[in-house]
């Protein structure tokens, strides 16, 4: 099916490690972005890419890297993972300006 | 002061009630989006919008740009449509807005009781 893939879906890491959140779409869209969703707050973007090859900072991009060699993947890599890191983690896509956003199904991540 | 604003933060119906939920930004946009937030966490689109109405189904969305205010609602509510709903804005290149951005709502949790 045509859509965001996002893994893995759950994720627990120590203090200090490092992992990257997967996220692939298939739709060929030129735009995707990462967010945060913390308990209280609206969805903060972290880091978007409007193609291949482009990427540039959201609003809270500190702790966090991306790149985008292909269209279809926008990897997110956690350099040094923090318990403020600790959040469900979306990634998006977007086509053409009209269109609407299709979601990743989130990443739960528990940094302890 | 948050860019966008959504009331109310909780709200709790009877089954086939007439729901609305409101939604106010205070930037330039060139789209706003009803998305829909399930218990399981995943988030659907629901409408996008840059000027009037859309509907779909029971699910009504309006737009007043001019007073920089949407609505959205549910006609005859039922116990799946419990979610939280968020409105979100792409912000207009002339307010500074990059490719695609959105700015969110903290959401509006709905409850629907039978």
């Amino acid at each position: 099916n045509a859509g965001v893939t996002q893994t893995p879906k759950f994720q627990v890491l120590k203090t200090g490690q490092s992992m990257t959140l997967q996220c692939a779409q298939d739709m060929n869209h030129e735009y995707m972005s990462w967010y945060r969703q913390d308990p209280g707050m609206g969805l903060r973007l972290i880091h978007y890419s409007v193609g291949a090859g482009i990427t540039d900072q959201g609003e809270v991009p500190n702790g966090y890297n991306v790149s985008r060699s292909t269209t279809e993947d926008f990897p997110l890599r956690l350099l040094s993972a923090a318990p403020s890191q600790t959040s469900v983690y979306f990634c998006a896509s977007s086509g053409h300006r009209v269109d609407g956003y299709t979601f990743g199904s989130g990443t739960r991540l528990t940094v302890v | 002061k948050n860019e966008v604003e959504q009331s109310p933060q909780n709200l709790t119906a009877q089954e086939g009630e007439f729901i609305t939920i409101n939604c106010s930004y205070s930037v330039g946009i060139s789209a706003l989006h009803w998305l829909q937030q399930h218990p399981g966490g995943g988030i659907v689109s629901l409408f996008m919008l840059s000027s009037g109405k859309k509907k779909h189904g029971r699910l009504i969305a309006t737009i007043n740009i001019q007073e920089k205010h949407s609505s959205l609602h549910i006609t005859a509510s039922h116990p799946r449509d419990s979610a939280v709903y968020i409105c979100a804005v792409r912000r207009g290149r002339a307010s500074g807005g990059s490719q695609g951005n959105l700015i969110f709502g903290k959401g509006t949790k709905l409850s629907v009781k039978p």
